[in-house]
């Protein structure tokens, strides 16, 4: 079954930890995206990617980093420097640039403690 | 710029149907989206209407676009307790390839 595999579910980090987040998706999509939602706030765009090696920061790029190495990879790296990193992360992927339709992971909750 | 606002509240009785409005801001926007998401879960794709489009429906949805107003709606008939989420709107701009812009989602609430 083709689909956007997110993990894990849930991700309890230290203060001062970088902590990695992983999302796969095996559609052939060339577009890639990061959003984190808090409560009431929608989505916000962290970085996108549309092609591999290739990626741009978002609205809320800062204390998070990227890579694109693989076309079904796009991880997410939230780092000792994101100062409010509790959230809910969303990952998706699209097929181009013209329809964006996006599909999504099923999320991580982040969870500094 | 680009933004996209919704209400963040709608509570419709069982049986009627719920109408979820949006306004954007770009008006290059190829494509208009409708997403719904239930609870800890990530969002689905509900529908969607090109530009040159004034309306789609497709079962118990329609989606009415205008255009010179910037204006979407969702209407949803005979609203379940199985529609209880939040609904999002998006777009995509032409100037922002690739890139999506949600808004910031309307909660359906469904009173019996």
């Amino acid at each position: 079954d083709g689909g956007i595999t997110q993990s894990p579910k849930y991700l309890f980090r230290k203060e001062g930890q970088n902590v990695t987040l992983s999302c796969e998706q095996n559609l052939n999509h060339d577009a890639m995206y990061w959003y984190r939602q808090d409560p009431g706030q929608g989505l916000r765009l962290i970085y996108y990617s549309q092609i591999v090696n290739d990626f741009q920061k978002g609205d809320i790029a800062e204390g998070y980093s990227v890579s694109r190495e693989k076309k079904e990879s796009f991880p997410l790296t939230v780092t000792s420097a994101q100062k409010n990193p509790t959230a809910f992360y969303l990952c998706a992927s699209s097929p181009g640039t013209v329809n964006t339709e996006a599909f999504f992971g099923q999320g991580t909750r982040l969870t500094v403690v | 710029g680009e933004d996209v606002e919704q209400s963040l509240f709608l509570s419709v009785r069982e049986g009627d149907s719920s109408v979820i409005n949006c306004t954007y801001t770009d008006s290059s926007s190829t494509y208009l989206y409708w997403y719904k998401q239930e609870p800890g879960a990530g969002l689905q794709l509900l529908t969607y209407i090109f530009s040159n489009m004034d309306m789609k429906q497709d079962q118990r949805l329609t989606v009415l676009l205008n255009k010179k107003d910037k204006h979407l709606s969702l209407r949803i008939a005979d609203t379940q307790t199985g529609d209880s989420a939040i609904y999002f709107c998006a777009e995509s701009p032409y100037s922002s390839a690739s890139k999506i812009i949600f808004g910031s989602g309307t909660r359906l609430s469904i009173r019996p």
